[in-house]
């Protein structure tokens, strides 16, 4: 199965920084890779599909980026409701397999 | 706009079966692949399996062995069913909409979950 490798495990920043997460999978996905918030107490919320596609909600400070098994999640500047923690997933190849997650905290 | 509530006992004796149902509303459900994944704190969240309202449901190949899912249309709910449970079932479990898109007259899932249940807690013990 695809092993998905997220970094840095825990990114602490002050408002207004810029966010780069990290996501490495250990086998080509194409671009089926999708990314996810979670705030404690909630279910993940789906913020990009494709690895760049944002999905219905995401704010334009959040963007994907790819570049061949390596992807990446950028917060151009952080708000206080971005502290979460945040899941890459893979879909293409059987399992499905998510990223172990990146913390985000002040 | 969707709503995905996952339900079942909390608590599981170990070597028992799990049972969870997942009750879906606000959507038509035959249009839609649905999903179970589960999180342990500190761990990635592990999909267990995929379905369609019709056709052979796809399951995670570690959990296969173990694990059924199903659908009920009439009221609009799928299930999951989990045999000889031990404490690394332990885990919260989310039911969730796979985004699905249609070519003519199929629907085909996307692979990523667009909507997410509030988690239910299962304790093995």
């Amino acid at each position: 199965e695809i092993v998905l490798t997220q970094s840095p495990g825990t990114l602490s920043l002050s408002l207004g920084d810029r966010a780069t997460l990290s996501c490495r999978a250990s086998q080509t996905v194409s671009s089926s890779l999708a990314w996810y918030q979670q705030v404690p107490g909630h279910p993940p919320r789906l913020l990009f599909f494709g690895a760049y596609w944002r999905a219905s909600g995401t704010p334009d400070r959040f963007s994907g980026s790819e570049s061949a098994t390596d992807f990446t999640l950028t917060i151009s500047r952080v708000e206080p409701e971005d502290f979460a923690l945040y899941y890459c997933q893979q879909y293409g190849a059987s399992p499905i397999t998510f990223g172990q997650g990146t913390r985000l905290e002040i | 706009q969707v709503q995905l509530q996952a339900s079942g006992p909390g608590l599981v004796r170990p070597s028992e079966t799990l049972s969870l149902t997942c009750s879906v509303s606000g959507v038509s459900f035959r249009n839609f692949f649905w999903g179970w994944i589960r999180q342990t704190p500190g761990q990635a969240p592990e999909w267990i399996g995929t379905l369609y309202y019709t056709g052979t449901p796809t399951y995670h190949p570690s959990l296969r062995s173990r694990v059924t899912m199903s659908v009920d249309t009439s009221k609009n709910q799928f299930s999951l069913r989990m045999t000889s449970v031990t404490a690394a079932d332990t885990a919260v479990y989310h039911c969730a909409r796979l985004a699905t898109r249609r070519e003519g007259y199929n629907f085909l899932p996307s692979g990523y979950f667009d909507s997410w249940s509030q988690g239910t807690l299962v304790t093995v013990s």
